[in-house]
């Protein structure tokens, strides 16, 4: 079956570390891969992009590697702050336009 | 770069009855989405609606229960029908839109709906 899993527990982190998220998919052969931030009463907010012939891709403090052969995405977002709290989710982008979302992390930085 | 006004915010209805949710761009698209997350979920693809064209359904999805509507190049509604409370969910719009060298997708705020 089709599945995108994120860490389904809330990553729990201190202020000024790095946060690292994980999105594995499998039975999908997306064109690309997408990671958005939700935060609570709102829709997504797309983040990034990464094509499947990129490795990586940074913006600012955030960056995602996207590995097509281990059918994986980290997403990492370094000098953390208790105003990236949110829920981050990957989304897979098939060759149908359609996106297709994980599970989605809590992610909690604290002072 | 674009906004997606969705219409209403929240709402609270009977079971039995309908909801239409409206969702506004404010640029020209081709391709509209309409997702669903219930509490503590991810988000679920109900259908996708293209101008002109009858919405695609994703599986257990059927248009007599969320029928599509798609005038336009700027506007889409989804209607909730006969809503039990296993309806009770937050249902988002979204559109492909192109900015910034790339097709971005952009949501709409959502609307929290339960059923009573």
């Amino acid at each position: 079956s089709q599945k995108i899993e994120q860490n389904s527990e809330a990553l729990n982190i201190q202020e000024g570390k790095t946060a690292t998220l994980t999105c594995n998919y499998t039975n999908y052969s997306p064109a690309y891969l997408q990671w958005y931030r939700q935060d609570p009463g709102r829709g997504p907010v797309f983040l990034l992009l990464i094509r499947e012939n990129e490795k990586e891709k940074r913006k600012e403090r955030l960056k995602v590697t996207f590995d097509t052969t281990l059918k994986q995405s980290l997403f990492h977002i370094t000098a953390s702050q208790p105003a990236d709290s949110a829920t981050y989710l990957c989304a897979l982008v098939l060759d149908t336009d359609k996106l297709i979302f994980g599970t989605g992390t809590r992610l909690q930085v604290f002072p | 770069s674009a906004v997606i006004s969705q219409k209403p915010s929240r709402d609270i209805c009977q079971r039995g009855t309908s909801l239409t949710i409206q969702c506004q761009v404010d640029s020209q698209v081709t391709m509209m989405f309409w997702y669903r997350q219930q509490p503590g979920q991810s988000l679920t693809l109900i259908a996708t609606a293209n101008q002109g064209s009858e919405a695609t359904y994703e599986s257990g999805f059927v248009i007599d229960k969320f029928p599509i509507s798609r005038p336009n190049l700027t506007f889409s509604t989804l209607t909730v029908s006969n809503m039990s409370p296993e309806d009770s969910s937050i249902y988002l719009c979204s559109a492909l839109l192109w900015s910034g060298g790339i097709y971005g997708y952009t949501f709409g705020s959502g609307t929290r709906l339960t059923v009573v």
